[in-house]
């Protein structure tokens, strides 16, 4: 079972706040990702990190930004929210090359 | 680049029916392919993947083969039930990119 946790699970906020969703892994996993899903269920990668020190955009742009000072802790900010922002965001991890990804259970944001 | 394909739903079907979500995908190289399953309000569990070409994936009566001259990895099942009800995503690592391309998704409704 894949050890990696997100909080918070559920938040809602008023547009303009400066909020960071947590996610950290258990499995001294190198990679870790995110991922945005729309309301239509579709998943876009819009950051990832290979190590420590390491971030790149994904496919996706998205506003926010990250940060990987530790292996295990990957978390995803966002200076000013606005209601465009407001998704289910979904933090990953893996080892090897073409191996799984490992998810948590996601952060639904809601910026009012 | 990668994509993948499958089939949009929602699928309805009726317990124990017999279940194909179809799947295609576009890669350069060698990819590992995957099945995702996201139940509500959750995260994306790994359901199977499979690494080369005619590699069987298998888990929890789900099956799904590695056709590289179809470039396909349909996931089947024998007999659903209500609680196979989900939404499925397909996808694909490897092939010169890092991270998982996703196919948009595939809710499965199934009734008693």
């Amino acid at each position: 079972e894949a050890d990696i946790y997100q909080t918070p699970r559920y938040l809602v906020i008023g547009t303009g706040k400066k909020i960071t969703l947590e996610c950290s892994q258990t499995m001294g996993h190198d990679k870790m990702y995110w991922y945005q899903q729309d309301p239509g269920m579709e998943l876009h990668l819009i950051h990832y990190s290979y190590g420590v020190n390491s971030t790149e955009k994904g496919d996706l742009s998205s506003e926010s930004t990250v940060s990987r000072i530790r292996t295990e802790h990957f978390p995803l900010t966002l200076e000013s929210a606005r209601p465009s922002h407001t998704s289910q965001y979904l933090c990953a991890s893996s080892g090897r090359v073409n191996s799984p990804l490992h998810f948590g259970n996601g952060t639904r944001l809601t910026v009012t | 680049g990668n994509s993948v394909t499958q089939m949009e739903g929602p699928v309805t079907l009726s317990e124990e029916a017999f279940l194909t979500i179809n799947c295609t995908y576009t890669a350069t190289g060698y990819p590992s392919l995957f099945w995702y399953v996201q139940y509500p309000g959750e995260g994306l569990q790994l359901l199977l993947k499979a690494t080369k070409a005619d590699d069987k994936g298998s888990n929890k009566g789900f099956e799904a083969t590695y056709r590289k001259e179809t470039t396909s990895f349909h996931l089947e099942k024998g007999s659903v039930q209500v609680s196979d009800s989900a939404v499925y995503f397909c996808a694909l690592r490897g092939g010169g990119a890092d991270g998982l391309t996703f196919g948009k998704g595939t809710h499965l409704i199934i009734q008693p």
